[in-house]
C-alpha cells in the first residue's frame, strides 16, 4: 500500500535559518506530492505540489522537488520567518491505485524563534 | 469567495448521543472527504464521496456515517458507537478532473465528547 514518512520532529530554528523536513514515499503507482501546512486551530493548506517526477512545487519562498529514483520529496526554505511557525504534512494522491485519496505522513511541527 | 465551511468550529456532547458535524462547499467540487485528526498524529479518512449519493468507507469508518444527497454538502454523523470520539475532524474537496486531485480543506470542527 501508500505510505509516506516525515521525519521526527519538533524541529525548532532561529530565524533566517535554512529549513529542511525530509519526506519518502512507497507507491505502487505513479503518485502526485504535496506539502499542506496547519497553524494552530486551523485546518490545512496546500503549500505547494509537484505532479511527476523531477517537478519542483514552489511557494511562498518554500521548494521541493519530486525525486522518483529515492522516493522523496523533501521541503525547503532558505531564510525561515517567525509566522512559518506551524505543522507540516507531506501527502501523496495516486491516480491509479486510490483515486483521490490522500495518504498523510504524521506531521513535523516547526517551530521558529526571533 | 469560492471555499469550504465547517460548523461549528467547537462542539461539546455528552457520551452516548449522536452529533452531526456540517460541511459545505461552493467550489463546484464532485469529490469530499472527512479527516480525523488526533494530537500529534496524521490525518486518518474516514469517508469519501466522489459523486452525489456515492461514498466510501475510509480507513476508520466504523462509528461514523455519511450522506451525500447534495453536490455542495457532506455532513458526517459521529454515532455512539465510536469509542474515542473526541477529536479535531476535517472536511475536504476535490475536483475529479484534475491530474494531482489536490485537497482544500474546510477550518475544522473540534469535537469534545465527555
Amino acid at each position: 500500500g501508500n505510505s509516506v514518512t516525515q521525519m521526527e520532529g519538533p524541529v525548532t530554528l532561529s530565524e533566517e535559518a535554512f529549513l529542511t523536513i525530509n519526506c519518502t514515499y512507497t507507491a505502487t503507482g505513479y503518485p502526485s506530492l504535496f506539502w499542506y501546512v496547519q497553524y494552530p486551530g486551523e485546518g490545512l493548506q496546500l503549500l505547494l505540489k509537484a505532479t511527476k517526477a523531477d517537478d519542483k512545487g514552489s511557494n511562498k519562498g518554500f521548494e521541493a522537488t519530486y525525486r522518483k529514483e529515492t522516493t522523496s520529496f523533501h521541503l525547503e526554505k532558505g531564510s525561515v520567518q517567525v509566522s512559518d511557525s506551524a505543522v507540516y504534512f507531506c501527502a501523496l494522491s495516486d491516480r491509479e491505485t486510490s483515486y483521490g485519496k490522500l495518504t498523510f505522513g504524521q506531521g513535523t511541527i516547526l517551530t521558529v524563534h526571533p | 469567495d469560492g471555499g469550504i465551511t465547517q460548523s461549528p468550529k467547537y462542539l461539546f456532547r455528552k457520551e452516548g448521543q449522536n452529533v452531526t458535524l456540517s460541511c459545505e462547499q461552493n467550489l463546484n467540487h464532485d469529490a469530499m472527504y472527512w479527516y480525523r485528526q488526533d494530537p500529534g498524529q496524521g490525518l486518518r479518512l474516514i469517508y469519501y464521496s466522489q459523486i452525489v449519493n456515492d461514498f466510501q468507507k475510509g480507513d476508520i469508518a466504523e462509528g461514523y456515517s455519511v450522506s451525500r444527497e447534495k453536490k455542495e454538502s457532506f455532513p458526517l454523523t459521529v454515532t455512539s458507537a465510536q469509542k474515542n470520539p473526541t477529536a479535531f475532524y476535517l472536511c475536504a474537496s476535490s475536483t475529479t478532473s484534475s491530474p494531482s486531485y489536490e485537497q482544500y480543506f474546510g477550518p475544522g470542527t473540534r469535537l469534545t465528547v465527555t
